[in-house]
């Protein structure tokens, strides 16, 4: 059986402040996908980023950045610098290999406060 | 391209009542699924269809039918609806085969609230 935590139910930030978002996956299958979606207050989902399980190199977006690590099963998401504008709540969703559902985690609220 | 379209955006039933949620995309995807978020939850897969004529059953499927006449349209069918059934409802669709990176594309959602 496969299973997604997000244990960080909500987070509060001040405006610049670096925040990280944790997100656990455990499976015990060796190949699979690993999404963050973003659900800002008007309700759409944002696409994030996709990574593979077999790539562990750690990845920079601008403000954004990743880190995956497959031996804690450990998906984490940083944001540099926060701005208000990154209030949302933050989805975790792995996906394996062969199926095309994602399994969405409970989510993280975070706010950020000006 | 509209991308993916829901409707209604907004409804409001009586238990019992039966009604079609809309789901359409222009892009032209093999894979199309329906999903509900209750608050303080993450998105729970009801139905899903790897292509025209195909559908199966995700996680919650009960009181929920689907079909998938067309490469575009995906309705959501609730046939009796309870107050369970309250929830936000999203629709959401991508490539498959090779080209299937997993990103799903979603629609705006359709809030949907049984008394």
């Amino acid at each position: 059986a496969q299973k997604v935590t997000q244990a960080q139910t909500e987070i509060s930030v001040v405006e610049k402040e670096d925040v990280t978002l944790d997100c656990v996956y455990e499976t015990r299958d060796t190949t699979y996908y690993l999404f963050w979606y973003k659900q800002p207050p008007s309700g759409e989902l944002v696409f994030l980023i996709r990574r593979n399980s077999f790539d562990e190199q750690n990845e920079i977006s601008g403000r954004y950045s990743w880190n995956f690590q497959k031996s804690t099963s450990s998906f984490n998401f940083t944001i540099t610098a926060s701005q208000v504008v990154d209030s949302a709540v933050y989805f975790c969703a792995p996906r394996h290999t062969g199926r095309r559902a994602l399994t969405f985690g409970s989510g993280t609220r975070l706010q950020v406060q000006p | 391209n509209a991308g993916v379209t829901q409707t209604p955006k907004f409804q409001v039933l009586k238990t019992g009542q039966s009604m079609t949620l809309q789901c359409a995309q222009d892009m032209n995807h093999e894979y199309m699924s329906w999903y509900r978020q209750d608050p303080g939850m993450g998105l729970r897969l009801i139905h899903y269809s790897v292509g025209a004529g195909i559908t199966d059953q995700g996680e919650v499927p009960n009181g929920y039918n689907v079909s998938r006449s067309t490469t575009e349209d995906f309705p959501l069918r609730l046939l009796s609806a309870a107050p369970s059934q309250t929830s936000v409802y999203f629709c959401a669709s991508s490539y498959g085969g090779s080209r299937h990176t997993g990103e799903l594309f979603f629609g705006e959602g359709s809030r949907l609230t049984v008394l």
